[in-house]
């Protein structure tokens, strides 16, 4: 079965402070896609990033970095300089290649307060 | 390109009453789910879509759920009767399927209020 586990239920950092969110998960399949979501106080879901399992290169988009490591199983994601605007709740999931249909597992989230 | 897009935003009514939230997704995604997200379960996903055919509908809490997909472009998620309980925001996300697995999509959201 596959589990997604965010540890961190809340982080609180000062402005311009570099913040990791954690993201470990469980699966059985070899081929997997993992994702990170941001959940702004308006609600929506947005779409961040997809990775497959076979490529654990680490991205960079602007401030924000991905690090995958299948040995851990873990898919961290880094903000640099951290801004107000980037406060919100972050979701991880995971998608097995098996699944039948598509369907996402998501961790229960991470709440992060970016204070001025 | 419009993304998905769900109606209505908000919706309050009295417990006993029908609610109907509507769905339009990307066009030319084949997968459509709907989602209930509460703070104490978080995100669950309810019912999913593959070319219009639902295909797993094991979240649905119970037989006062149920969801529809006539066409490609339009999906509806019906509680009747509704229950206090039922309050929570409902969200609508497509993708696209083909080949390998992609991101989903999601829609703004409707936040339902039962009284």
């Amino acid at each position: 079965a596959q589990k997604v586990t965010q540890a961190q239920t809340e982080i609180s950092v000062v402005e311009k402070e570099d913040v990791t969110l954690d993201c470990v998960y469980e699966t059985r399949d070899t081929t997997y896609y993992l994702f990170w979501y941001k959940q702004p106080p308006s609600g929506e879901l947005v779409f961040l990033i997809r990775r497959n399992s076979f490529d654990e290169q680490n991205e960079i988009s602007g401030r924000y970095s991905w690090n995958f490591q299948k040995s851990t199983s873990s898919f961290n994601f880094t903000i640099t300089a951290s801004q107000v605007v980037d406060s919100a709740v972050y979701f991880c999931a995971l998608s097995e290649h098996n699944n039948a249909g598509n369907m996402l597992t998501f961790g229960g989230g991470t709440r992060l307060m970016v204070k001025p | 390109d419009a993304g998905v897009i769900q109606s209505p935003r908000h919706e309050v009514t009295e417990m006993g009453q029908e609610v109907t939230l509507r769905c339009k997704p990307i066009s030319g995604h084949d997968y459509l789910f709907w989602y209930r997200q509460t703070m104490m379960r978080g995100l669950e996903l309810l019912i999913y879509f593959n070319n219009n055919v639902p295909i797993d509908d094991s979240g649905m809490p119970e037989d006062r759920f149920s969801a529809k997909m006539p066409n490609a472009s339009f999906s509806t998620l019906k509680i009747q009767p509704s229950e206090p309980r039922d309050s929570a925001v409902y969200f609508c996300a497509s993708s696209y399927g083909q080949g390998s697995i992609h991101e989903q999509y999601f829609g703004p959201g409707t936040r339902l209020t039962v009284t």
